[in-house]
């Protein structure tokens, strides 16, 4: 089965510039994660989609972040404006049944902020 | 909040030594799950503990999870070089699934 993919793999933007991460999971996946590695930690769950409505977005920076799941299948992640805090990887993830069952992570998307 | 915590932070161990690293939930959790990142790369999906006290193996490794379902153990027999990466556990105390900060493994030949 193919894997979960992202776009772009980098993204390098000055401060309070926009971006936008794009995801597009396993076929038939129901979850959908997106979660916020800084080097050196764990990944930080932002937010979570379960077909197109939103589980969990409790520690989303909604201020300047916002994400989006249409139609229940792909889904992108916004940063407007960017801060300096936020150069991370930014990793998507689905799994099938929710928290019960295996995430499967894409490659992430790198973003540096200058 | 939920906390996951992991310990320790950092090891090296010389190629052929044991290694274990410790998960601590703050509440009780339906699962555990541990997860495997190379340098450089994604978490990639170990295993899933489901039963209190559940143990179970993967050729070298073998994971357990408490009874109380609050804690969990990787433990590593006889390291190898393509054991390097940083190892994380990480549950759902609910609907959501919470990550340690992760153990990271460095191999000394």
């Amino acid at each position: 089965e193919a894997g979960v993919a992202q776009s772009p793999r980098y993204k390098i933007i000055e401060k309070r510039q926009s971006v936008a991460f794009w995801c597009n999971p396993i076929s038939g996946h129901a979850t959908l994660y997106w979660y916020q590695q800084i080097l050196g930690q764990g990944p930080k769950l932002l937010i979570q989609f379960q077909n197109n409505g939103v589980v969990d977005d409790s520690q989303l920076p909604k201020d300047r972040f916002s994400a989006e799941r249409l139609k229940g299948v792909d889904s992108t992640l916004k940063i407007q404006p960017a801060k300096l805090e936020d150069s991370a990887v930014y990793l998507c993830a689905s799994s099938p049944r929710g928290a019960n069952s295996p995430l499967h992570f894409g490659n992430g998307t790198r973003l540096t902020v200058t | 909040g939920q906390q996951v915590m992991q310990i320790p932070q950092y090891q090296h161990v010389q190629e052929g030594e044991d290694f274990t690293t410790y998960c601590n939930s703050s509440t009780t959790l339906s699962n555990i799950q541990w997860y495997k990142q190379r340098p450089g790369g994604h978490p990639v999906f170990l295993i899933q503990l489901v039963k209190s006290g559940e143990v179970k193996k993967q050729k070298r490794l073998t994971f357990q999870f408490g009874e109380a379902k609050k804690n969990s153990s990787l433990h590593i027999t006889a390291t190898q070089t393509t054991d390097v990466g940083t190892y994380f556990c990480a549950g759902p105390p609910d609907d959501k699934i919470i990550f340690g900060k992760g153990t990271r493994l460095h191999i000394l030949p």
